[in-house]
């Protein structure tokens, strides 16, 4: 089993939907990152969390540190939302990798 | 503006060839990472440096080698020993990598793509 498991593995929504993407993680963790893969290959870091809540734009993620158990949430979706959306847990001083969610937004 | 430089962005190796995959730097972060992604699978780490001349191996670090002789760059080397190198390569980096600092962020590159000839 994957220290790190997101679900959903793939997403189809339509424009203006609400998203949830979610990360469930089984080790210790001192933060839990979201970052975003575009269809080029670049990765870019959308959030860091060690507790709660925090909030970029349309962007929101939660962590519930009990429960193992973090959500990545995006409000009035777009297509260039579209994207990979990969979480990863800092753990035993090392970055641990969800295989990540693939998002697409259809218009 | 401050960022990750990878190059090429597309890489073709022969049988029994060594490849160097660039990474440069300009953000004066202390450490530096080489990620391999393949399809399906989350990233794994290859190798990482802490500080200049300084490296460690990560998960997969057979059939790679690196050098860390200044703190801007962080080459990579596939070697012919790497029977398998057809994958996306990623190289970040963080402020520092020390104990207790696993809340920072890391910024990425990128990517280069290897395939076989």
């Amino acid at each position: 089993k994957n220290e790190v498991e997101q679900s959903p593995q793939n997403l189809t929504a339509q424009e203006g939907e609400f998203i949830t993407i979610n990360c469930s993680y089984s080790v210790g963790i001192s933060a839990l990152h979201w970052l975003q893969q575009h269809p080029g290959g670049g990765i870019v870091s959308l959030f860091m969390l060690s507790s709660g809540k925090k909030k970029h734009g349309r962007l929101i993620a939660t962590i519930n540190i009990q429960e193992k158990h973090s959500s990545l949430h995006i409000t009035a979706s777009h297509p260039r939302d579209s994207a990979v959306y990969i979480c990863a847990v800092w753990s035993n001083y090392q970055l641990i990798w969800g295989a990540g969610t693939k998002l697409i937004i259809k218009p | 503006d401050g960022g990750i430089t990878q190059s090429p962005k597309y890489l073709f190796r022969k049988e029994g060839q060594n490849v160097t995959l660039s990474c440069e730097q300009n953000l004066n972060h202390d450490a530096m990472y080489w990620y391999r992604q393949d399809p399906g699978q989350g990233l794994r780490l290859i190798y990482y440096s802490q500080i200049v001349n300084d490296f460690q191996k990560g998960d997969i670090a057979e059939g790679y080698s690196v050098s860390r002789e200044k703190k801007e760059s962080f080459p990579l080397t596939v070697t012919s020993a790497q029977k398998n190198p057809t994958a996306f390569y990623l190289c970040a980096s963080s402020i520092a990598r020390i104990q207790g600092h696993g809340n920072q962020p890391q910024h990425f590159g990128d990517g280069t793509r290897l395939s076989i000839l």
